[in-house]
């Protein structure tokens, strides 16, 4: 089945360790993102990317960065976690052809990696 | 992006059918209405998305009055499973997506 794949689906960091998070989808979808969802909140975007073009929200701190090195592969990048990146981090796809040619604009979401910070 | 009220929680009863209104006075002439759902430790899943007037799938169906300045959806015979947050978002077709607080719906057996 064609789907949004997070891996790992659970990841403990250090304090300031670098940490990668990946994302691959097998939908051939142009449009991917990734949101940050802190425990009882509502996930807050941080970047997305139309095919390789990187859009950055304003409020992302310089700290988490993003790949994407080609259509199917995306990943998040948090050069220095803090205790307060502790979250459970999202990737979602979209077509822009669904939105434009079908009229219906859906996000597909994988099943989110859980990072803590010790 | 046009901002979105909703009841922060609800309860219902099993069997019983669901409604959540989300209102949204400056939603754009070149906007849609689309809700998610999330279930804890989960990715936000599609569930409906419209314009105007109704729309009906498997899941739910979505009630747009004429002036479009909120939405309904409407959750036939709910049960244990349906409890999940919904998120009701406004936008463009191709807007990148702003989740707001979502409403926290609690089935009871």
């Amino acid at each position: 089945d064609a789907m949004v794949i997070q891996n790992p689906r659970y990841q403990v960091t250090q304090f300031g360790k670098p940490v990668t998070l990946s994302c691959s989808q097998t939908l051939n979808h142009n449009v991917m993102y990734w949101y940050q969802q802190k425990s009882s909140q509502a996930p807050k975007l941080l970047f997305h990317y139309y095919d390789k073009d990187f859009n950055n929200e304003a409020d992302t701190p310089d700290n988490f960065q993003s790949r994407r090195p080609n259509t199917s592969f995306c990943f998040l990048d948090i050069r220095s976690p803090g205790l307060g990146d502790a979250a459970m981090y999202l990737c979602a796809t979209s077509s822009l052809f669904e939105g434009t040619v079908l009229g219906l604009y859906e996000q597909y979401f994988g099943p989110g990696t859980r990072l803590t910070v010790t | 992006l046009a901002k979105t009220t909703q009841p922060i929680s609800m309860d219902s009863y099993e069997g019983q059918e669901v409604n959540i209104t989300c209102s949204h006075n400056n939603i754009a002439t070149n906007d849609y209405i689309t809700w998610y759902q999330q279930f804890p430790s989960q990715g936000p899943r599609f569930i409906i998305q419209g314009y105007k007037t109704k729309v009906t799938n498997e899941v739910a169906s979505l009630f747009i009055p004429a002036d479009r300045k909120s939405s309904t959806l409407s959750l036939p015979r709910v049960s244990l499973s349906d409890t999940a947050v919904y998120y009701c978002l406004v936008g463009e077709l191709d807007d990148k997506i702003i989740f707001g607080k979502g409403t926290r719906l609690h089935i009871l057996p």
